[in-house]
């Protein structure tokens, strides 16, 4: 199965200010998805940013931007200008071949913007 | 364009008995999921869907059951209820051509508890 790891449960940060999450993940595929959804009380999955393996540019979404390094399978994401709507809990998902495209979810983690 | 429609959104059951949620998608997409979300976590594959008439497991099968006799639909069949069951369900669909490859559209979410 693939592990999709991140290691922050709880992040805190100002509104403003800028927050990054971090996201690791284990596979020996070379084309594949990465994912950030963004789970908010309403309990809703939100699409926040995609990217493709094979792609190399980090993909933006107006404040939200992903450091997709492919050799250190890494795939964190910054959220800029936070705002109090940003506080949610946000999962970073796999999806690729080997795991016969069935989307793989980290542990989360829960995001809280302060005013 | 309704997207991903789950019902019901809450319901309560007791132990022992069954029920069905249902899962439907106008958006034509060959991949559907069931999931489910414990309390602070991550979401858990239950079953999933490549097509109308073919069905596999996830990582969370037991006590569960689906079919898929249409593209369109995905019901999940809870036989038997248990406390451990109590939990939110996400109905997914994807489809792995053109735009959007990749990418799960999330129902709502149905609360389960069983007392």
């Amino acid at each position: 199965a693939q592990t999709v790891t991140q290691s922050q449960p709880e992040m805190s940060v100002q509104e403003a200010e800028t927050v990054t999450l971090s996201c690791t993940y284990d596979t020996s595929e070379s084309n594949y998805y990465l994912f950030w959804y963004k789970q908010p009380p309403s309990r809703q999955m939100i699409l926040v940013i995609r990217q493709e393996a094979y792609k190399q540019q980090n993909a933006t979404e107006n404040r939200f931007s992903v450091n997709f390094q492919k050799a250190a399978k890494s795939f964190s994401l910054k959220i800029s200008d936070s705002q109090l709507g940003d506080t949610a809990m946000y999962f970073c998902a796999f999806i690729g071949r080997s795991n016969d495209y069935k989307l793989s979810f980290g542990a989360g983690t829960t995001v809280t913007v302060r005013a | 364009n309704a997207g991903v429609t789950q019902t019901p959104k809450f319901r309560i059951l007791k132990i022992g008995q069954s029920m069905t949620l249902q899962c439907t998608q106008d958006m034509n997409h060959n991949y559907m999921y069931w999931y489910r979300q414990d309390p602070g976590m991550g979401l858990k594959l239950i079953y999933y869907s490549v097509g109308a008439g073919i069905t596999d497991k996830g990582e969370v099968p037991n006590g569960y059951n689906v079919s898929r006799s249409t593209t369109e639909d995905f019901p999940l069949r809870l036989e038997l209820a248990a406390p451990s069951q109590t939990s939110v369900y996400f109905c997914a669909s994807s489809k792995w051509t053109g735009v959007n490859t990749g990418e799960l559209f999330f129902g709502e979410g149905s609360r389960l508890t069983v007392l």
